[in-house]
Parts: C-alpha cells; structure tokens; sequence
C-alpha cells in the first residue's frame, strides 16, 4: 500500500502553546487528506476533510479556528492546534485517499498537553 | 445519519481456527468497503477492500460482500496471536469520506 508519514510521532508541550502536524503522502498525490483523533479506547473520530488548494471541510463540532489545516501541496497537509489545553491530548492521524476511495493512515501523533 | 455497525467484542478464538468478523451499513447506496486492522496505540492499516458482491481472498484474509443483506465480513484463517487486534469496518459512498464502524476487539489464543 501507499505510504504515508506524519511528524512529529509524540510532542509535549505546555497548556497555550500551539503545536503543528505535518502529514505527507510519500509515494503519491493525494488531492483529499483526512485528520482524524482518537482518545484511548475509543472510536476514530473524522475532524475535517483537507483538500489540496482549497479550505478544508470540518466535521460538525470542531472549531475550524481551534484546529488549523493547511493543504499547500499535493503531498502535504498540516494541523495545527492553536492555543492548545489539557483537554486537546489525545492521538491524531492523518490518512490520504488513494484513486479507489480507500485511506491509507500516517502512523499518528500522540499529544500530550501538560 | 448513515451508520456502519459491528459488534465490539471481545471475540475470542483459539489459534489456528477461523475468526469470523462482521459488519453491516445502512446507508444502500455504498460503493466501497474496506477492513482496517488496528493495534493498541498504533493507526489503522488497511487489509483489505472489496467493491463488488461476493468473495475476494488474499492470503490467510477473505472478504464476503453481500449488498443486497447491506453487510460485509472478514474471515481470518490460521488465526495466530499477532492476528490479536481491533478489527474496523469502513464503508465509502459518494462522497470521499469512509464511515467507520467502532471496531470488533480480536483476541487469539495460544
């Protein structure tokens, strides 16, 4: 399958800060990028739909302003969490849509805010 | 609100049986279905994707689609231990998103 990384892998970081994501599609184009997060046990939740060049689509609840992406490019989009809080810890994953409408995730990052 | 369904286990099987894992979807006009596999603290990796009704097979891994029952299922032979994960069904329509079911919990037993 395709692959897709993401970095950092874990960052930890203080209550306020702001904290990127990278997420790239390393073997192809991927015009459509997801992010999803997940807390411990439980499902995957879909936070926004980024697509390459135009404004990402937010799933309902999730503060646009809160949890920036950026699509600039054809093989990378990027998260940032803006003004980051204890409650924001969780682990977040990116995926990029192949040409048959399958996902193929990056391995995660594990944020932890003190 | 289109829904994928499966039940959440544990399912316990013994090593070397077959581990039967299913899933439905309500949602009659989807397109596309995939199984995730998903170890604890890791992100999911896709196994495998079947688009059409009936049987395709790779490796120890078989998916049956039936879209006229709106249901799909994995079916892993030989099961072993490192088989011993959560299992996630997906479910693609018109539109590029997959919706999730929350995922069936496989334990293999040496």
């Amino acid at each position: 399958g395709a692959v897709v990384s993401q970095h950092p892998s874990r960052v930890i970081c203080k209550s306020g800060t702001s904290v990127k994501i990278e997420c790239r599609s390393l073997d192809f184009q991927a015009t459509t990028m997801f992010w999803y997060r997940q807390f411990p046990k439980q499902s995957l939740m879909l936070m926004a739909t980024s697509n390459e060049g135009s404004k990402a689509t937010y799933e309902q609840g999730v503060e646009k302003d809160k949890f920036l992406i950026n699509h600039a490019s054809l093989t990378l989009s990027t998260l940032t969490v803006t003004s980051a809080h204890p409650e924001d810890s969780s682990f977040y994953i990116c995926s990029a849509r192949g040409g048959a409408g399958e996902q193929f995730f990056g391995p995660g990052t594990r944020l932890t805010v003190l | 609100q289109k829904e994928v369904e499966q039940n959440s286990g544990p399912l316990s099987v013994p090593e070397g049986a077959i581990a039967s894992l299913n899933c439905t979807y309500s949602d009659r006009g989807s397109q596309s279905f995939f199984w995730y596999r998903q170890y604890s603290g890791k992100s999911p990796e896709l196994i495998m994707s079947i688009y059409s009704n009936g049987d395709k097979e790779d490796g120890r891994f078989t998916a049956q689609l039936n879209k006229a029952s709106q249901y799909v299922s994995l079916l892993i032979r030989d099961s072993q231990p490192s088989d011993s994960a959560t299992y996630l069904c997906a479910v693609g329509g018109a539109t590029n998103k997959l919706i999730f079911g929350t995922g069936t919990l496989l334990a293999v037993q040496p």
